[in-house]
């Protein structure tokens, strides 16, 4: 099963709340999960990125938090700001292949 | 460094019409990918290559065509449009090469309506 499940669709948060993304997937064969972010009219562009031995991964406001049991994983980013509006993209690796598989994107609004 | 240009930026088709999706990268990149974006449906794949003269079928390739004559270019073709066929496309690349970073690099995209 290549198919990476992404939840919610869409989501709301007031500035300087938490917004958080999860994702979901079945092939264990996954080697690399990262997050896109894409701003209207434009092509996606690489966020942050994890490798499943590891279960968190912090880079700025930006947080991927991997539990490999649960073969889940999630972007969490704190203090959010209205810039921070976009879609997001989780993805994930076969390990061995060159492909990414995407999640069905979040679309995230920040309300000032 | 351009990165990865797409042309045209837009374009309308009318049904059975065809046309070819230009994408190039100026980062010696081995790796090139097709992508089309839908509502709710992420980025799914159509097609891919892995260097000059090898190309793949991705999960959704029918109704396209690609080639892969030179590292820098992979352009998309659509011999009979069709309206399933309206999305935004995008074309990505990466450098395949022992130790680089997974990331791919995606175009501006190309917005493309059939009518």
């Amino acid at each position: 099963q290549q198919q990476v499940k992404q939840s919610p669709q869409s989501l709301i948060v007031q500035k300087g709340g938490i917004s958080i993304i999860n994702c979901a997937y079945e092939n264990t064969a996954f080697d690399y999960f990262p997050w896109y972010q894409q701003f209207p009219g434009k092509g996606p562009a690489l966020l942050i990125a994890i490798r499943p031995d590891v279960s968190e991964k912090k880079e700025g406001r930006f947080t991927i938090s991997f539990n490999k049991s649960a073969k889940q994983f999630s972007l969490h980013i704190m203090d959010s700001q209205p810039g921070d509006s976009a879609t997001y993209f989780c993805a994930a690796r076969i390990q061995g292949a060159q492909k990414l598989v995407f999640g069905q994107g979040t679309r995230l609004t920040i309300n000032p | 460094n351009a990165g990865v240009t797409q042309t045209p930026k837009f374009q309308v088709l009318k049904t059975g019409q065809s046309m070819t999706l230009q994408c190039a990268q100026d980062m010696n990149h081995e790796y090139m990918s097709w992508y089309r974006q839908d509502p709710g449906m992420g980025l799914r794949l159509i097609h891919y290559s892995v260097g000059a003269g090898i190309t793949d079928q991705g999960e959704v390739p029918n109704g396209y065509n690609v080639s892969r004559s030179t590292t820098e270019d992979f352009p998309l073709r659509l011999l009979s449009a069709a309206p399933s066929q309206t999305s935004v496309y995008f074309c990505a690349s990466r450098s395949s090469r022992l130790g680089s970073s997974y990331e791919q690099y995606f175009g501006p995209g190309t917005r493309l309506t059939v009518t």
